[in-house]
């Protein structure tokens, strides 16, 4: 079945320093999708990309869907203490006429002051 | 947030027990998912549901059957719980194929003893 690896699990950063994190998926996606999770919290939807090569861009969080559409990013500039939380992408594949979303394991920012 | 309710929010079981955890939606979506949460493992998907009465296996389904009667509530059953089975378990719903924007309720951990 299809796989979406994301990389790194973890990542500790120092306020203002930058931080990415890699999705990967071993199918070509119709989609990708990105979340947020705070800790204690649920997941909230971040963004959608859909065209091959689009980038998109949330104020400091810029969003990159690979030209083969097989893998993605998510760029944080500057980490702030509010961005902590746990980051997930999601490939989206067609299945019978629904798209079913599954998700990488996530990479769980954490940010020091 | 879209009106997603889950219930019961914590619950802790013994092994062999049946349990039964309910996701209420008010948004009218046509697209409903049960996911599980484990640390290292990210948001894996047990079964989801694309109308009334109509549902699928997601990767790690054994173990658990749903149910959707009505296109506001979906239930997720464990016929006989097992310590395998202590996790986090999130709803999701989404209206739109391809869109996919999933909205999630707030989860519902189970401790299976």
């Amino acid at each position: 079945g299809q796989q979406v690896m994301q990389i790194p699990q973890y990542q500790h950063v120092q306020e203002g320093e930058d931080f990415t994190t890699y999705c990967n998926s071993s199918t070509t996606l119709s989609n990708i999708q990105w979340y947020k999770q705070r800790p204690g919290g649920h997941p909230v939807f971040l963004i959608q990309l859909v065209k091959s090569g689009e980038v998109k861009k949330q104020k400091r969080l810029t969003f990159q869907f690979g030209e083969a559409k097989k893998n993605s990013s998510l760029h944080i500039t500057a980490t702030q203490t509010t961005d902590v939380g746990t980051y997930f992408c999601a490939g989206l594949r067609a299945s019978g006429g629904s798209y079913i979303p599954t998700f990488g394991r996530g990479t769980s920012l954490i940010v020091h002051p | 947030d879209a009106g997603i309710t889950q219930s019961p929010r914590h619950k802790v079981t013994e092994t062999g027990t049946p349990v039964t955890l309910r996701c209420h939606q008010t948004e009218n979506h046509r697209y409903m998912y049960w996911y599980r949460q484990d640390p290292g493992h990210g948001l894996r998907l047990i079964h989801y549901s694309y109308g009334v009465k109509d549902t699928d296996k997601g990767e790690v389904s054994d173990g658990y059957s749903v149910s959707r009667s009505k296109t506001e509530d979906f239930l997720l059953t464990l016929e006989s719980a097992t310590s395998s089975q202590t996790s986090v378990y999130f709803c999701a719903t989404g209206g739109r194929i391809g869109t996919g924007e999933l909205f999630f309720g707030e989860g519902s951990r189970l401790t299976v003893l």
